[in-house]
C-alpha cells in the first residue's frame, strides 16, 4: 500500500469554480503535512503546510484530519494560473512521502 | 540566487554509461534529499543525508547508485552501468531539520538513457 495516495485526476474546471483534491496517508505516525504544486516539467513548490486546525492562504485553504488520516485542498475562484499537478506530501521525520498528484486544468 | 542547484539540467546517455549529477543545497540546510520521478507519478525516494551522513536509502536504490555528501554541503548521484529504466527526473531537494521541515528542490536532472 502506498503511504500516501490522492486521486490523479485529471479535474477540468471552468475559471471560477471551486475545486477539492482529496489524499489519504497509512503511517499514523506521520507527523507533518504539504501541499506542493508542480508545473509541467519543473520541481515541485511548496504550496501551504497542513494543520489540523486548518489554515488558508488567500484563495486555498488545507485541512488535516488525523482521525481518518486525510488531508485535503481547497481552491475558491479558480485561475487559469492554478492549472498543474498539486502534490500532497506526509513526513514521518525521516522522510517525506509523496503522491502521485492530482493534476488540475482551468478552463477559460 | 540562494535556492537548490542541480547540474547538468539533461542528461542523454547510452546504455551501459556511468552518469554523475551534482546538488547544490541552500546553504545553511543541513539534510539533503535524493528523489526520482517518470511521468505521472510522485517524486519517489532514494536516499538523504544529514550534514555528510547518509541516514536512510529506499531499497529501490540499487547497486549501481551512489550518492555522496562529502562535506556537507553538495552532494552528487552517480548511477553506473545506466539502463534505459533509469530514464527519469532526478530532483535534488534540502531542508533544514526543524519542526515542521519544508523541502525545497532544486529544477531536477532528465535523464535519458538510449
Amino acid at each position: 500500500r502506498k503511504e500516501v495516495e490522492q486521486d490523479p485526476g485529471p479535474f477540468n474546471v471552468p475559471e471560477g469554480a471551486t475545486v477539492a483534491f482529496n489524499c489519504t496517508y497509512s503511517n499514523s505516525a506521520s507527523q507533518s503535512f504539504f501541499w506542493y504544486r508542480q508545473d509541467c516539467r519543473k520541481e515541485p513548490k511548496l504550496l501551504m503546510s497542513v494543520y489540523s486546525s486548518g489554515n488558508e492562504d488567500g484563495r486555498f485553504t488545507a485541512q488535516l484530519n488525523r482521525a481518518s488520516q486525510y488531508i485535503s485542498l481547497l481552491i475558491r475562484d479558480s485561475k487559469l494560473s492554478d492549472s498543474a499537478t498539486y502534490l500532497c506530501v506526509s513526513n514521518t521525520g525521516n522522510q517525506f512521502y509523496f503522491g502521485t498528484g492530482t493534476s488540475l486544468t482551468v478552463i477559460p | 540566487d540562494t535556492g537548490v542547484s542541480q547540474n547538468p539540467r539533461h542528461k542523454i546517455t547510452k546504455r551501459g554509461q556511468n552518469v554523475t549529477f551534482r546538488c547544490d543545497p541552500i546553504s545553511e540546510h543541513n539534510r539533503l534529499y535524493w528523489y526520482r520521478q517518470t511521468l505521472g507519478q510522485g517524486p519517489e525516494f532514494l536516499t538523504y543525508f544529514q550534514n555528510e551522513a547518509q541516514l536512510e536509502k529506499s531499497r529501490l536504490l540499487s547497486d549501481r547508485f551512489s550518492a555522496e555528501r562529502p562535506k556537507g554541503s553538495f552532494s552528487t548521484l552517480e548511477i553506473q552501468r545506466t539502463e534505459q529504466g533509469d530514464s527519469a527526473m532526478y530532483l535534488c531537494a534540502s531542508s533544514i531539520r526543524q519542526t515542521n521541515e519544508k523541502l525545497f528542490f532544486g529544477s531536477g536532472t532528465q535523464l535519458s538513457v538510449l
